[in-house]
């Protein structure tokens, strides 16, 4: 079946510095979609950024990242961490393929904590 | 514009008692609904999907249930909890397949 995986589970970073995220994914479908949720405390997750075109640089808020499907990743990236990114993050895949069903599959989640 | 609401909020059951989760959207018709639950230390996983009303799908087998009574509502229940149920419940909509997914507040659940 489908899997994400985030190899870190804790990045903490000083404010100012380059944040970088790590997302892979596995699927045996050509036309997934894949999504960053950031989840604030207190507040549901929402949407930060999705892609499902190959090779092309997707931005939200600051933050970016590019869909490659021949390495299967779909890394976050930012030039210079706030504080108020501190929050856990949370790469999906959604691979279209059940009728209806439009399934996420999550990573483990990064908590990306910046500190001053 | 849309909102989603769940409740409770959070809470502490007892093994062996029953459940009832809510989840309310408004300000959309006929979206997409969704489960997902996440245990502590875990990722979240879709448990339940509906694509209309009395209509409700299972995704992962976990002694629990799922109903769609109206467009607007989607209920999480079970007769028993176990130990393994504790974790953290979100509810979440769609419009069309592979559209962005919207989750409410969520529903944090300890059973002691």
């Amino acid at each position: 079946g489908d899997s994400v995986t985030q190899k870190e589970g804790l990045v903490t970073l000083t404010e100012g510095l380059p944040v970088m995220l790590n997302c892979t994914y596995q699927t045996i479908y050509s036309n997934a979609f894949l999504f960053w949720y950031v989840h604030y405390l207190n507040e549901s997750p929402r949407l930060l950024l999705k892609s499902s075109t190959d090779n092309k640089r997707t931005e939200h808020q600051g933050f970016h990242a590019t869909l490659h499907k021949s390495s299967s990743s779909f890394h976050l990236q930012k030039s210079s961490a706030q504080l108020s990114d501190s929050a856990l993050y949370y790469c999906a895949l959604s691979d279209g393929a059940t009728g209806g069903n439009n399934k996420l599959t999550f990573g483990q989640g990064t908590v990306l904590s910046v500190i001053p | 514009a849309q909102t989603i609401h769940q409740w409770p909020v959070a809470e502490i059951k007892a093994v062996g008692s029953p459940l009832s989760l809510g989840c309310t959207i408004k300000g959309k018709s006929s979206p997409n609904l969704y489960w997902y639950w996440q245990a502590t230390g875990g990722t979240l996983q879709q448990l339940f999907y509906s694509i209309t009303v009395g209509q409700v799908e299972s995704v992962v087998q976990l002694n629990l249930s799922a109903s769609r009574p109206k467009d607007d509502q989607f209920i999480l229940s079970t007769e028993k909890l176990l130990l393994s149920h504790s974790g953290f419940y979100l509810c979440a909509w769609s419009l069309l397949d592979q559209d962005t997914q919207y989750f409410g507040p969520g529903t944090r659940l300890l059973v002691l």
